[in-house]
């Protein structure tokens, strides 16, 4: 599975949109980018993923450039509940191989801010 | 859809003896189960793959004769730590994989194991 980059730490206020990013530039064709999130001493939780068009969902929006060397998370009105560690992971999708697990990084830390 | 539960959420166990973690989907049938082990302040590590029915394979440097596997059913895997010891501290979280049509892996609660 292609190696992912994204920063340490971000910010954000509450109410505000977050825009987390994820550099993937050594991905494969077949590769989908992942992303999941974990709030403090809970399993990570699955919000999207996709291939190479912009997904959105209840939870967030994925943007994908043309390039597929990067993506953008963005939650449109972040609250405080969103406080966690992002995880962009980038792989074949479950159904392409039976052996495909996801891997995880360091991930991004969001802190959503009163 | 798509849950995953684990039992105990938490547990304290003393130095030397064993410990069982149960992983159940509750919805869904699992051909593959995942186990992960998570210190403070680091991402999740892969510790084991299991596939029901089969040996479970353990990545590099996790002891299988410490942590045992078993996956006897598509809804149940457990992970037994065996003679603990408080290195052995840690976050240990299972995941499962949809064996229907999308094969995605869905991650249960955690459990904290503190070995005193």
């Amino acid at each position: 599975d292609a190696k992912t980059t994204q920063p340490t730490s971000m910010d954000c206020a509450e109410g505000r949109a977050a825009n987390l990013p994820c550099n993937h530039s050594t991905i494969s064709g077949n590769e989908y980018v992942y992303w999941y999130r974990q709030i403090h001493s809970q399993g990570p939780q699955y919000i999207i993923h996709g291939l190479k068009n912009n997904e959105t969902n209840e939870m967030a929006s994925l943007i994908i450039t043309e390039d597929r060397k990067s993506s953008t998370l963005i939650l449109p009105h972040a609250t405080l509940r969103d406080t966690a560690v992002y995880y962009c992971i980038v792989r074949v999708a479950g159904w392409q191989t039976s052996g495909s697990r996801l891997t995880f990084g360091e991930g991004t830390q969001l802190t959503v801010n009163p | 859809g798509a849950v995953v539960s684990q039992h105990p959420s938490w547990v304290i166990c003393k130095s030397g003896t064993s410990v069982k973690i149960e992983c159940r989907s509750l919805d869904f049938q699992a051909t593959t189960m995942f186990w992960y082990r998570q210190f403070p302040k680091q991402s999740l590590m892969l510790m084991a793959t299991s596939n029901e029915g089969s040996k479970a394979t353990y990545e590099q440097g996790v002891e299988k004769d410490k942590f045992l596997i078993n996956h006897a059913s598509l809804t149940l895997s457990t992970l037994t730590v065996t003679s603990a010891h408080p290195e052995d501290s840690s976050f240990y979280i299972c995941s499962a994989r949809d064996g229907g049509a999308f094969y995605e892996q869905y991650f249960g609660p955690g459990t904290r194991l503190t070995v005193t």
